[in-house]
């Protein structure tokens, strides 16, 4: 059965540091990936999505990044965290036009 | 792009009521599904129904893709319903799922 994977639980980091989120699949292979943030009670921003191997789609300019150096691995990226990067990120994925499904998310804050 | 608007934004419900969450989306939707968002931020599927109804123990759902909406049926509410409910849909051809706001609910034991 397909596994998502996505760490670390919860992170501090202070303003300017850099981040790495890291979400693996296991149990599929070519997924469409995705980033996703959600503010304190507020609901699910689209970040990135990704349909293959090097292909990263934006939806919102901001302070990150991601990256897909393997079919089954999707990293999110900063250089320098901003307070506004607080917030609880959420991987997720599916196949096709197909249901998807989520990570267990990163509680960001930053300080 | 398309909006996604979910109603209520929240709802308190005695232990035992039933309830119905609607959705309404602005455009043709290949995709539609809830999901349930727990005290401890996990999202858990409860349907996949981009068109008709489905039922899942004390849960259904229906969608009717040609005017737009989908609705969440909660029968006999039990306090570990709590959370938020979510909405998420894709549209034709795309490859992106559009979150509603979200309902948050709230059963009182």
């Amino acid at each position: 059965s397909q596994t998502i994977h996505q760490w670390p639980a919860t992170l501090v980091q202070p303003v300017g540091s850099p981040l790495s989120l890291e979400c693996t699949v296991e149990g599929t292979s070519n997924p469409n990936l995705y980033w996703y943030r959600q503010a304190a009670g507020r609901g699910l921003q689209l970040l990135f999505y990704s349909v293959g191997i090097g292909q990263i789609s934006s939806e919102v300019p901001q302070n990150l990044s991601a990256s897909r150096p393997q079919d089954r691995q999707f990293i999110l990226s900063s250089k320098k965290l901003l307070l506004s990067d607080s917030g609880f990120y959420l991987c997720a994925w599916r196949t096709g036009f197909t249901e998807a499904f989520f990570g267990q998310g990163t509680r960001l804050t930053v300080v | 792009g398309i909006q996604v608007e979910q109603s209520p934004p929240d709802l308190i419900l005695q232990e035992g009521a039933n309830s119905t969450l609607r959705c309404n989306f602005s455009d043709s939707v290949n995709n539609l599904q809830w999901f349930h968002q727990n005290p401890w931020g996990q999202l858990i599927n409860l349907f996949y129904i981009p068109s008709g109804t489905k039922q899942n123990g004390r849960l259904s759902a229906t969608t009717v893709a040609t005017e737009r909406y989908s609705l969440l049926y909660i029968s006999s509410s039990q306090t570990t319903d709590s959370g938020v409910y979510f909405c998420a849909v894709e549209m034709g051809g795309g490859f992106k799922t559009i979150f509603g706001a979200g309902t948050r609910l709230f059963v009182k034991a």
